[in-house]
């Protein structure tokens, strides 16, 4: 089973901010099947990368990802009010898909 | 427009069942593999099961390997989460998602079950 660590935990910015989110896999994952997703509460989850870096059907490109291998890294450049959720990295390169525990991007 | 929608979540007493089913629309059905996912209180997200393009292939996590059981019904753009010998820990959101294989682009709202006595 292949581990996603992320970090932070959480980030406090402000709108307007850059937000660096981190993804760390236990091994190498296949082919960069790497992808990000938005949560609010009480929504679906929302797709905004898929392999790695490439940005899901309609994402905004204040979104992008980027890394390979083990490291990943999401990063939103100028933070809009709509953008404050929690952001959680999977990979589905083999089974079981994995998760990572999310970073709660918060309003300072 | 694709939507996902969940429903058959509710209240079940430990070692009981229940099937979640999720409706679908917006995209064709039975070219998407379709998943269950979960989020427990205060927890993260967790992938439950998912079944391949013609229902031939279904993966489970291992805390839910017989006992839960996934299955579709093209005809009806819906599939299902038969899940029996209901636990606690089992008390979670579950969201039902398709897409492309392993990749997840759409989710549904997420319907609540709870296990509890």
């Amino acid at each position: 089973e292949i581990v996603l660590t992320q970090s932070p935990d959480t980030l406090s910015l402000s709108p307007g901010a850059r937000a660096t989110l981190s993804c760390r896999a236990s091994q190498s994952v296949a082919s960069n099947y790497l992808a990000w997703y938005q949560h609010k509460p009480g929504q679906a989850p929302r797709l905004l990368v898929y392999g790695a870096s490439t940005r899901a059907t309609g994402i905004p490109d204040r979104f992008s990802g980027s890394g390979s291998g083990t490291d990943f890294t999401l990063t939103i450049t100028r933070l809009e009010p709509e953008d404050f959720a929690v952001f959680y990295c999977q990979q589905y390169a083999t089974s079981p898909l994995t998760f990572g525990g999310g970073t709660k991007v918060e309003i300072k | 427009e694709v939507q996902l929608v969940e429903s058959g979540g509710g209240l079940v007493q430990p070692g009981g069942s229940l099937r979640l089913s999720c409706g679908a629309s917006g995209f064709t059905f039975s070219a998407h593999w379709m998943s269950w996912f979960r989020q427990a209180p205060g927890k993260g997200l967790e992938w439950v099961a998912n079944v391949n393009k013609d229902g031939s292939q279904r993966y489970y996590v291992d805390s839910v390997r017989g006992r839960f059981t996934i299955s579709r019904d093209d005809a009806k753009y819906s599939f299902y989460l038969q899940m029996n010998n209901l636990r606690a820990d089992d008390t979670a959101v579950y969201y039902c998602a398709s897409g492309s294989g392993f990749l997840c682009e759409y989710w549904g709202r997420g319907t609540l079950v709870t296990v509890s006595s």
